[in-house]
């Protein structure tokens, strides 16, 4: 199946620094990519969805100048915490569709675990 | 809005033994995706099994299987032969076709626990 890969697989920052978590899908191409959060023994919660050169669409509640989200090709979305602060540590998780085939699975990340002091 | 609910929020089978997990969903659409994921300790997500709402045949892979009743909205999932390596959170996930507007709606999950 296809391969999406997440960097870094976690993170460790002081409160007020921003922190990029990259998401790229391997083998393939995805107009669409989705980043989650979960929250501990919690489901994921989808924070925005991405589209390739366009502007993300975030869910209701969620920050979008907090979490910048930036999709530039078909293979890269970027997830930019910014002024991180203790209750934004979580795990985050982004998952993509195949270009074209948007009725099938998504794919997801490894998830990567991001600790704010 | 779609909804999805899993009312066991643990569960437990023994080895080699059959376990079902429940999911239901409220919709207003008639054409749907549901999908049932495993989240092992690695937090990877994985695919398990999916239905498609326009196909009355039950899905089935390998081990898992659905029960999908699409009147009343339920996909309950059907684990044979247990393995050690089918414990993990499994949760279930609806989505509708829309092109690229589509997301998944997860439920809250169910913790399987397989003992010996």
């Amino acid at each position: 199946g296809a391969v999406v890969s997440q960097h870094p697989s976690r993170v460790i920052c002081k409160s007020g620094t921003s922190v990029k978590i990259e998401c790229r899908s391997l083998d393939f191409q995805a107009t669409t990519m989705f980043w989650y959060r979960q929250f501990p023994k919690q489901s994921l919660m989808l924070m925005a969805t991405s589209n390739e050169g366009s502007k993300a669409t975030y869910e209701q509640g969620v920050e979008k100048d907090k979490f910048l989200i930036n999709h530039a090709s078909l293979t890269l979305s970027t997830l930019t915490v910014t002024s991180a602060h203790p209750e934004d540590s979580s795990f985050y998780i982004c998952s993509a569709l195949v270009a074209g085939n948007f009725e099938n699975e998504q794919f997801f990340g490894p998830g990567t675990r991001l600790t704010v002091l | 809005a779609q909804t999805v609910t899993q009312s066991q929020p643990e569960m437990s089978v023994q080895e080699a033994e059959t376990v079902t997990l429940s999911c239901t969903y409220d919709t207003s659409e008639s054409d749907y995706y549901l999908f049932w994921y495993k989240q092992p300790p690695s937090r990877q997500m994985i695919l398990v099994i999916r239905q498609e709402a326009y196909k009355q045949q039950n899905a089935t892979e390998n081990r898992f299987s659905v029960n999908f009743q699409k009147a009343a909205k339920s996909f309950s999932l059907k684990i044979s032969d247990s393995q050690l390596g089918d414990a993990a959170m499994y949760f279930c996930a609806y989505r509708i076709p829309t092109g690229t507007a589509s997301k998944l709606t997860f439920g809250t999950g169910t913790r399987l626990q397989v003992t010996l």
